[in-house]
């Protein structure tokens, strides 16, 4: 059974706040690895695909690195805007195989 | 900007009925996915599709029926819907040979059962 644990589930914020969430996947046959930007009502907009360990990607504010050996990844938003409100998915695959998803970190940023 | 659109966004309808939930993508793409999410709960591969007359079953048992007569149409069918098909249901597309199985998603569409 491959499993995507993301943590922490919810997360409120105050604005200018930085904050980090944290995604584990096993760690074997390792392919690729991806964050996704949900906002409600929206759809799933991807921000990164991580492939190599020790990967550090980055997007504005928001940043990413990846562990392939011990299976995690952390994604990071420097100074929370209320705009980055929106819930935060994390999916593993393995060797061309299909997307396994974690249930998402919402992260809530209050002005 | 990703072009894969889904209708209705929104559906509540009785038990028993037949519905269709459409996607359909402008990208060309070849993969297309459907995926199932019940409220706080990860995102479940019910279907997948290759290409035209390729249809897969995902990791998650589904009820449900896809078809992929063309490359930008991708609809699932419920024959008989029952409350236990309440949901969230998302589409998405690939390309074959994308990068690492990046997905392009629709908005969903959220379904009620009554």
């Amino acid at each position: 059974i491959l499993n995507v644990e993301q943590s922490p589930q919810s997360l409120h914020v105050q604005e200018g706040d930085s904050t980090n969430f944290t995604c584990s996947f096993p760690s074997s046959n390792f392919y690729a690895l991806h964050w996704y930007r949900w906002e409600t009502a929206k759809s799933p907009e991807a921000l990164f695909v991580m492939t190599l360990n020790g990967d550090e990607k980055k997007k504005g504010r928001i940043s990413a690195t990846l562990n392939t050996k011990e299976g995690y990844s952390y994604l990071y938003i420097k100074g929370s805007q209320p705009e980055d409100s929106a819930t935060y998915l994390c999916a593993f695959s393995r060797s061309q195989g299909n997307l396994i998803f974690g249930k998402g970190t919402k992260l809530s940023v209050k002005p | 900007e990703a072009d894969i659109y889904q209708t209705p966004r929104y559906l509540v309808i009785g038990t028993g009925k037949k519905i269709t939930l459409e996607c359909s993508q402008t990208m060309g793409h070849d993969k297309m996915y459907w995926y199932q999410q019940d409220p706080g709960m990860e995102l479940h591969l019910i279907h997948y599709s290759y290409g035209v007359n390729s249809t897969e079953k995902g990791d998650l048992s589904s009820e449900s029926t896809v078809s992929r007569i063309r490359t930008e149409h991708f609809p699932l069918t419920l024959e008989s819907a029952r409350p236990s098909h309440t949901s969230q249901y998302l589409c998405a597309s690939s390309e074959d040979r994308s990068s690492y199985n990046e997905q392009f998603f629709g908005p969903g569409t959220r379904l009620t059962v009554l």
